[in-house]
């Protein structure tokens, strides 16, 4: 898992809450990425940002929201508009977007 | 936009046999193949990558072929132990203003001891 870390490892989230899972890295990376991991499909990716007070959408955005206010943090917020929010979160980071992406241990987050 | 193919999407192989995993992409401007190994419940970590100027690359018992005409690249990993047992993503890197990975969908190999 090199220097990403992800807490909590696993959360529970009751039906209209929003829940943030965290995501650090002492790589010194610029790039950071979120990806949902759903059985059988491949990781999609949710939020990226390439530099710090930077983020841009991914492929499966809506009910999700990102900040980049340090360079080693990359918070995911889950808010209650994701309609169905269970899944396996997966946080990556690399020096930069065009290089190797190193992936964080996962947050597992269940809807109770 | 990329669309990457994984197959197969199970195998099991004795322990000791070879393990082939084969994956196809669309765009022919991608150029970076890496594979990655994920173990129940933990994050993926990449185990073997290639570049398109290049058409294989071994280490130790994993090797990653790549033949660009065709567009597939295969991952081979001989002498399989039981820890090899995990799941095997392929991705490629394709066009996009930042380098978008997509992501196959994951082969889940046994290695039967």
């Amino acid at each position: 898992d090199g220097g990403i870390t992800q807490s909590p490892k696993y959360l529970f989230r009751k039906e209209g809450q929003n829940v943030t899972l965290s995501c650090e890295q002492n790589l010194n990376h610029d790039a950071m990425y979120w990806y949902r991991q759903d059985p059988g499909q491949g990781l999609r990716l949710i939020y990226y940002s390439q530099i710090v007070n930077d983020f841009q959408k991914g492929d499966i955005a809506e009910g999700y929201s990102v900040s980049r206010e340090k360079k080693e943090s990359f918070p995911l917020t889950v808010t209650s508009a994701q309609k169905n929010p269970t899944a396996f979160y997966l946080c990556a980071s690399s020096l930069q977007t065009t290089d190797t992406q190193y992936f964080g241990p996962g947050t597992r987050l269940t809807v109770l | 936009g990329e669309n990457v193919e994984q197959h197969p999407s199970t195998l099991s192989v004795q322990e000791g046999d070879s393990a082939v995993i084969k994956c196809t992409y669309s765009d022919s401007a991608s150029n970076y193949f890496p594979w990655y190994k994920q173990e129940l419940g933990k994050g993926p970590q990449l185990i073997i990558d290639i570049r398109s100027n290049v058409g294989e690359k071994k280490d130790q018992r994993i090797a990653v072929t790549l033949n660009k005409t065709a567009k597939h690249f295969s991952l081979h990993i001989t002498e399989t132990q039981p820890e090899d047992s995990a799941v095997y993503f392929c991705a490629a890197w394709g066009r996009g203003g930042y380098q978008k990975v997509t992501f196959g969908t994951g082969t889940k190999l046994q290695v039967i001891p």
